[in-house]
């Protein structure tokens, strides 16, 4: 079985500060790891996905994610928060040997102050 | 290219009717899911369906829910006598290169059950 955990349900971040958003994982095997966005009344927006090679994994609009193996993490971060950043994250797990669907977190809603 | 598109983007019903919900992937991409989001469930997995293979309904949450894909391309979800649970939103996406894929959305279907 594979699943996704995202400990925050919000995350507030002033404008210009890094941000960083949570997310654990556990699958059986080597994961597939993915980051999407949504804003308001929106699909789903891809933002960047891990598979293999180099753990630092840099995506669109400045984001990046770091795969950690040891500690089953993936946390989505940017270096300065834009208020535009500002939408719902929803980390996902493919676990290769088992399932072609994703397994989606419960979502974090960022908020950046101006 | 033109993305993922859905059809309607708005549906309000009554208790008892069914409801057809539609999905335009991508061109060229082979693979096709339906999720659902909402407040209670987060995103859930609902089925996929690849080339001509038979597909994986094993996230239909009960007999009411159908969905077929005609000639490899569009796909249509069906629910039948809704209730007030199945009120949420659709989203579909499509994929097209296996497990490394990237699943991209459409923007979704608002489904309101009266």
């Amino acid at each position: 079985a594979q699943s996704v955990a995202q400990p925050e349900d919000q995350v507030n971040v002033a404008e210009g500060n890094p941000l960083t958003v949570k997310c654990t994982y556990s699958v059986s095997g080597n994961p597939y790891l993915f980051w999407y966005v949504q804003y308001p009344n929106r699909g789903l927006q891809f933002l960047l996905k891990y598979i293999t090679g180099d753990n630092l994994v840099k995506g669109s609009y400045g984001f990046e994610a770091e795969f950690n193996k040891s500690q089953t993490s993936f946390h989505l971060k940017k270096p300065s928060a834009l208020v535009s950043d500002s939408a719902l994250y929803f980390c996902a797990v493919r676990d290769p040997g088992s399932a072609r669907q994703l397994t989606f977190g419960s979502g974090t809603q960022l908020t950046v102050l101006p | 290219g033109a993305g993922v598109s859905q059809s309607p983007s708005n549906k309000v019903t009554e208790k008892g009717k069914d409801v057809e919900l539609r999905c335009d992937p991508i061109s060229g991409h082979t693979a096709l899911y339906w999720y659902r989001q909402s407040l209670g469930q987060g995103l859930e997995f609902l089925i996929y369906f690849q080339g001509n293979s038979a597909p994986d309904k094993s996230g239909l949450p009960s007999d009411r829910f159908s969905a077929e894909r005609t000639g490899g391309s569009v796909s249509t979800l069906t629910i039948q006598r809704t209730q007030q649970e199945d009120s949420a939103v659709y989203l579909c996406a499509s994929g097209s290169r296996g497990f490394q894929e990237t699943q991209y959305f459409g923007p979704g279907t608002r489904l309101l059950v009266l």
